[in-house]
């Protein structure tokens, strides 16, 4: 089945302590990218990868890191979280480098940081 | 950073009235236009993605137009049943910082009473 895979789906966490949110795709996409969904401030983009070892930032890049070592994953990193980085995290994917196609989202990590 | 208004923020119909919804975003440097239909605890999903002026989108009783040259997009539902309650985002691309930057709109939220 074609889908986007994203793990953890629920995150409780403290302050500081490192942590990295999965997502692998299985659709041979270029592009990927993380969002984050706040109320009140609908999806927002974090980064977006357009290729292997191509990323770039997105509106709110600031507290995560990303990489993009093979096609199917790309992993968000947060390196020392804080609780301003709760948030319901989804990453999606796109064929093509541009986005002149759809996106598929994967399932959401909710994550809450204390 | 780019301004993408949806109209109305929250609309409540009963079963079987058609509706329609807005997405305005500024006219230069338009690419493409994504809507995406999110129901409540799942995953955003695609509707329709929209390139050219004039560009007209059918999905079932679903369907799109999009105006690049006043900057605006119409989503129309027709006969609208109990499951298409869900937020409706549109996502206009071509103005963000870097290439690969897709800025969503903040969703209408469809509620359809049976």
């Amino acid at each position: 089945e074609a889908q986007v895979t994203q793990n953890p789906r629920y995150l409780i966490t403290v302050t500081g302590k490192k942590l990295t949110v999965t997502c692998s795709q299985n659709m041979n996409h270029e592009y990927m990218s993380w969002y984050r969904q706040d109320p009140g401030l609908g999806l927002r983009q974090i980064y977006y990868s357009m290729n292997v070892e191509v990323t770039d930032k997105g509106d709110v890049p600031e507290g995560y890191k990303v990489s993009r070592k093979e096609k199917r994953n790309f992993p968000l990193i947060l390196e020392s979280p804080s609780p301003n980085q709760t948030s319901l995290y989804f990453c999606a994917s796109s064929p093509g480098r541009a986005l002149y196609n759809e996106q598929f989202f994967g399932p959401g990590t909710r994550l809450t940081v204390l | 950073i780019l301004n993408v208004e949806q109209s109305p923020q929250s609309l409540h119909v009963q079963e079987g009235d058609s509706t329609n919804f807005t997405c305005s975003f500024p006219s230069s440097n338009f690419y493409a236009l994504h809507w995406y239909r999110w129901e409540t605890a799942k995953s955003p999903e695609a509707l329709f993605v929209m390139t050219l002026n004039g560009d007209e989108k059918k999905k079932g009783r679903i369907s799109a137009t999009l105006n690049t040259k006043e900057g605006y997009s119409y989503l129309y539902i027709k006969g609208s049943q109990p499951e298409d309650s869900a937020t409706y985002l549109c996502a206009p691309w071509g103005y963000g910082g870097s290439q690969g930057n897709l800025i969503f709109g903040k969703g209408t939220k469809l509620s359809v009473k049976p």
